[in-house]
């Protein structure tokens, strides 16, 4: 993988899914991984930075993975709510270089 | 903490005029600044990184005399759009960041520029 990637492109669930989305990217040179939520007409806020192989990170019901061998991260959302709609975006690496992001809807 | 200000919010200027986008960390110096568009549906595209008293290092496809960076202190990094024509028309958006690359981006609330 050359460039950060992630699936899917969007996400519809009801209220009180659980869903999880994935970033791949390059494992080659690996420094750190970010997470950010991007609300619309807001700015993009920082959910995770990760670093470590291994890594889990949580923050409510919301928690991400990281496997830097393989290069991917996890985000997982549990008991979607509606205020979860966003879009996901990860960057790696020395870059940031964002992903297409996953938008998430989840409805009522 | 962290609070990164960006202005102007909204910008409507005339094709051939140039425009300045200002970007402010209020409450931490900030060692890189980050430069992004956004075109219509799709993610944020990086259009260059700066560091403070050096020259911006712009992503493949961006042109630099187009596109101006200048990041003359910790705290203030500017864009500014020279020659500005209707295909520029976008929404720009700042972040910084503290340390390096492993602490988290602040991002300033953007900037949607219509040049008429």
């Amino acid at each position: 993988i050359l460039n950060v990637e992630q699936s899917p492109q969007s996400l519809h669930v009801q209220e009180g899914d659980s869903t999880n989305f994935t970033c791949s990217f390059p494992s080659s040179n690996f420094y750190a991984l970010h997470w950010y939520r991007w609300e619309t007409a807001k700015s993009p806020k920082a959910l995770f930075v990760m670093t470590l192989n291994g890594d889990e990170k949580k923050k409510g019901r919301i928690s991400a993975t990281l496997n830097t061998k393989e290069g991917y991260s996890y985000l997982y959302i549990k008991g979607s709510q509606p205020e979860d709609s966003a879009t996901y975006l990860c960057a790696s690496n020395n870059d940031m270089r964002f992903g297409a992001g996953t938008r998430l809807t989840v409805k009522p | 903490g962290a609070v990164v200000s960006q202005h102007p919010s909204r910008v409507i200027c005339k094709s051939g005029t140039s425009v300045k986008i200002e970007c402010r960390s209020l409450d931490f110096q900030a060692t890189t600044m980050f430069w992004y568009r956004q075109f219509p549906k799709q993610s944020l595209m990086l259009m260059a990184t700066s560091n403070e008293g050096s020259k911006a290092t712009y992503e493949q496809g961006v042109e630099k005399d187009k596109f101006l960076i200048n990041h003359a202190s910790l705290t203030l990094s500017t864009l500014t759009v020279t020659s500005a024509h209707p295909e520029d028309s976008s929404f720009y958006i700042c972040s910084a960041t503290l340390t390096g690359y492993d602490s988290p981006l602040h991002f300033g609330n953007g900037t949607r520029l219509t040049v008429t």
